[in-house]
């Protein structure tokens, strides 16, 4: 079956320590996307990728790193830069174009210890 | 700025009754609104992608409608179970923005109780 796979479910991190989330999709899909989601707020675009090597930043990338070498992947990295790095964090992606809705993965929760 | 608003943030229905979620946006250069589940500590899953050139989706018990002059979109869910406890967002594509981006409501977390 097609979809993201998002891994690990969870993950923890130390203070000053880097992480990285990992993004895999199989739809065959151009776009992919990045959010980060916190208590009580929506969901907040960090990273968006429309086609392989290419990437931009969305609302709050700051304190965060991404890559795009292949199609299906997508790894965002939550560097020691990002002060308040616990959320859950949500990988999704779309066909190139407007007209097409979002698949989304299961999550990471994030937590620092 | 496109803002997305759900009201109310949360509902509480006794099931078998009808689940009216509204969804407003303020700028209504949209290409679509998608409507998603997400249940506690998982993912989006989507429910209904309504086209700003339609009025209407369904898909079994869920209907959602879109008007885009005023900026509404309102998701009814008939007969409503047990199962249907669950978060729901509304998130739009603008056409101002770059990219297949979308902006989300904080949602509407539903309990239907047995």
């Amino acid at each position: 079956d097609g979809g993201i796979t998002q891994s690990p479910k969870y993950l923890f991190r130390k203070e000053g320590q880097n992480v990285t989330l990992s993004c895999e999709q199989n739809l065959n899909h151009d776009a992919m996307y990045w959010y980060r989601q916190d208590p009580g707020q929506g969901l907040r675009l960090i990273y968006y990728s429309q086609i392989v090597n290419d990437f931009q930043k969305g609302d709050i990338a700051e304190g965060y790193s991404v890559s795009r070498e292949k199609k299906e992947s997508f790894p965002l990295t939550v560097t020691s830069a990002q002060k308040n790095p616990t959320a859950f964090y949500l990988c999704a992606s779309s066909e190139q174009g407007a007209n097409y809705g979002y698949t989304f993965g299961s999550g990471t929760r994030l937590t620092v210890v | 700025k496109q803002e997305v608003t759900q009201i109310p943030a949360a509902l509480s229905v006794p099931e078998g009754e009808n689940l009216v979620l509204n969804c407003s946006f303020t700028d209504s250069a949209i290409y679509n609104l998608q409507w998603f589940r997400q249940d506690p500590g998982k993912g989006l899953t989507s429910l209904l992608l309504i086209q700003s050139s339609q009025r209407e989706q369904t898909s079994g018990r869920l209907n959602a409608s879109l008007d885009k002059s005023s900026g509404r979109s309102t998701l009814y869910i008939a007969a409503s179970q047990p199962g249907d406890s669950a978060t729901y967002l509304c998130a739009v594509s603008q056409i101002k923005a770059a990219g297949n981006k979308l902006t989300f409501g904080g949602g509407t977390r539903v309990l239907v109780k047995p």
